[in-house]
């Protein structure tokens, strides 16, 4: 079947803005996380949606970033009042039921840019 | 997490096996190593993983040491399309889920 997809692919936007990124994981799987990665790094987890439980959002580095998941499948990422610094590649990930043995699948990611 | 060490960088002519090195001389019983690659503007891909005996798939051989402190990940055939950054990792398996975490890789350059 498709594996994770993400939109847009890429978004250029300006200091102040705010900004939504769309994530698609793969059908019937119950886990979904996102990770940001910055030009040069590693990846930086954000947060993680696991069925209906309530999300771990101990990555997610200001209460500019927020992110939802409506219906236990598609994912939204927003980020309010963009800096600089929020310039990175944000990426989804999916896996069947989100325990740790489990085999993680990525998006292409969505490259952000603030001017 | 600085649990793996990878080289920065190796060559491999095209068609012969990429050996791609990692030691992880702390990992602890319960920590799987896993192998991921990130090709230029695209998401990480997962290639293989194994907790301590040689596994292979339709990408790769894995072969981790009897001591578990070094693995190697092998590509048998390399093409121009293997060209990617290599990520190793330690990924510990408990009850719970467990996020990736990687370092800066080897970027492996498959040339003609």
């Amino acid at each position: 079947g498709a594996g994770v997809s993400q939109s847009p692919s890429n978004k250029v936007t300006e200091k102040g803005k705010d900004v939504e990124l769309r994530c698609d994981p793969i059908s019937g799987h119950t886990a979904l996380y996102w990770y940001r990665q910055s030009l040069g790094q590693g990846l930086e987890f954000l947060i993680y949606f696991q069925g209906n439980s309530a999300p771990d959002k101990s990555g997610l580095p200001s209460d500019r970033f927020s992110a939802e998941r409506t219906g236990g499948s598609v994912s939204t990422l927003t980020i309010q009042r963009t800096q600089q610094e929020d310039s990175a590649v944000y990426l989804c990930a999916s896996s069947p039921g989100g325990t740790a043995e489990e085999t993680q699948y990525f998006g292409p990611g969505t490259r952000l840019l603030v001017l | 997490d600085a649990k793996t060490t990878q080289p920065p960088s190796m060559d491999c002519a095209e068609g012969r096996a990429a050996n791609l090195p990692c030691n992880h001389s702390t990992i602890s019983g319960n920590e799987y190593v896993y192998w991921y690659r990130q090709i230029h503007s695209q998401g990480p891909q997962y290639i293989i993983h194994g907790l301590k005996n040689n596994e292979t798939n339709e990408m790769a051989s894995l072969i981790i040491t009897e001591d578990r402190k070094s693995s190697t990940l092998i590509l048998p055939h390399a093409t121009l399309r293997d060209t990617a950054v290599y990520y190793c990792i330690v990924r510990e398996w408990d009850s719970g889920y467990s996020t990736l975490t990687f370092g800066k890789g080897t970027m492996l350059l498959v040339s003609p």
